[in-house]
């Protein structure tokens, strides 16, 4: 069975400084990644996605995350983090075979911005 | 712009109660999926579709049940609530063939 592993539940970053959450998967096909936030009482909004081909992606609002497939991770990044980052960042993976059984997430990391 | 909508927001309902939460999409999408969520916790599947006349269960187990009568809407109903069934319940959908999900706002649902 697959899963996902997000080592950090809280991350603390002063705002303007670089980031990155970790995130590593167990699954034995070829895995679609995806990284999402969720601001207070909100929904999931999409970060970015690997499906294939150039192992880093880049998504919106300035973050970008790396597939190694060696390490079995998908750590996501941004150089400079502001005030409004300040959300809870998910990371889940999917079934490339193209199945319709849900994407398994990680327990997420909370993300804390200093002023 | 949201195109999946869930309603209510927020619910607190009396135990043994009956109670239906909404989930509609304008985007076509064949497949719709119910996620459960407690605070600070992980999203764990509890229901998915494949399109119209299709409920599968999902991982977790759930006491709540799904239908799929018509392909944009996907209610999620809980027969009688129960304090245990506390908990943030989050609707998403996606393209058959693509594993993008988009995700509703949620309910959150408190049972006393």
């Amino acid at each position: 069975a697959q899963s996902v592993t997000q080592p950090d539940i809280h991350i603390t970053v002063s705002e303007g400084a670089s980031l990155e959450l970790r995130c590593n998967y167990s699954y034995g096909a070829t895995p679609y990644l995806f990284w999402y936030v969720q601001s207070p009482g909100q929904g999931l909004q999409l970060l970015l996605k690997y499906f294939s081909g150039d192992t880093l992606v880049q998504g919106i609002k300035g973050f970008e995350a790396e597939f190694k497939r060696s390490q079995s991770s998908f750590n996501l990044r941004k150089p400079s983090v502001h005030w409004s980052d300040a959300a809870e960042y998910f990371c889940a993976v999917g079934y490339s075979g193209g199945g319709a059984d849900g994407l398994t997430f990680g327990k997420g990391t909370h993300l804390i911005i200093q002023p | 712009e949201a195109d999946i909508y869930q309603t209510p927001r927020y619910l607190v309902i009396g135990t043994g109660k009956k109670i239906t939460l909404e989930c509609s999409q304008t985007m076509g999408h064949d497949k719709m999926y119910w996620y459960q969520q407690d605070p600070g916790m992980e999203l764990h599947l509890i229901h998915y579709s494949y399109g119209v006349n299709s409920t599968e269960k999902g991982d977790l187990s759930s006491e709540s049940t799904v239908s799929r009568i018509r392909t944009e809407h996907f209610p999620l109903t809980l027969e009688s609530a129960r304090p245990s069934h506390t908990s943030q319940y989050l609707c998403a959908s996606s393209e058959w063939g693509q594993e993008v999900y988009t995700f509703g706002s949620g309910t959150r649902l408190t049972v006393v």
